[in-house]
């Protein structure tokens, strides 16, 4: 298994444009987590989605944040009007039916906003 | 609301010290409990987990840790750190027994191993 899958690794982009990342999880897994981590605040849940249905989204820093799980094997987050503040490493995590196998993680987005 | 606390936000020690990194949670009912490193520059991987059994829990690379239910502990342990263990490491707790719920994370304790 090819593991969780971030794309791109690095993405340097102006204030104001639009910013899209994607993730595909582990084949099977059935929830999804958006993470970002900063040196300040640490790690901080965005969203999760449960069979596709975004459960919780009590993380989302503001409306220019957006994130979606058409399918199974795919989610995007999207910043759209991006700020230098966004500036972050943002994971994608995806989990099989059941807590106890815990999380695997996407290797991260890096995104810089200048 | 669950929380977890790390109280120790960096750890130095030279190697071959022993390490024990504290991490208490906040629930009162059946919790999964898991510890994550990050190494420099890289996404999180599972360290270890318990969720139920043995309290006393191995995992990779000579880490344990034990749950401790009447103190709300799960603490980290290693009795002889080498230099590449220098990394974050996250405690992490979910609520219930086969919980669809997130983790919730601590904030993280950053350890640098001298050489």
């Amino acid at each position: 298994d090819a593991g969780v899958i971030q794309s791109p690794r690095h993405e340097v982009t102006e204030m104001g444009q639009e910013v899209t990342l994607r993730c595909k999880p582990i084949s099977g897994h059935n929830s999804l987590f958006w993470y970002r981590q900063t040196m300040m605040r640490g790690l901080e849940l965005l969203i999760y989605f449960n069979n596709n249905v975004p459960i919780d989204d009590s993380g989302m820093p503001e409306d220019r944040f957006s994130a979606k799980m058409p399918n199974a094997s795919f989610s995007t987050l999207k910043i759209q009007p991006s700020e230098p503040r966004d500036s972050a490493v943002y994971f994608c995590a995806s989990r099989g039916l059941t807590s106890v196998y815990g999380y695997t993680f996407g290797s991260g987005t890096r995104l810089t906003v200048v | 609301a669950q929380s977890v606390s790390q109280h120790n936000h960096h750890v130095i020690l030279s190697e071959a010290a022993s390490l024990e990194l504290g991490c208490n949670y906040s629930y009162g009912g059946t919790v999964n409990l898991f510890w994550y490193v990050q190494y420099p520059g890289q996404h999180l991987q599972l360290l270890l987990k318990y969720f139920s059994g043995d309290p006393l829990v191995k995992g990779i690379k000579g880490f344990e840790a034990e749950f401790i239910k009447s103190k709300f502990s799960f603490n980290l342990r290693k009795p002889s750190v080498q230099w590449s263990d220098t990394a974050e490491y996250f405690c992490a707790v979910n609520a219930g027994r086969g919980s669809q719920g997130n983790l919730i994370f601590g904030k993280g304790t950053k350890l640098s191993v001298k050489p």
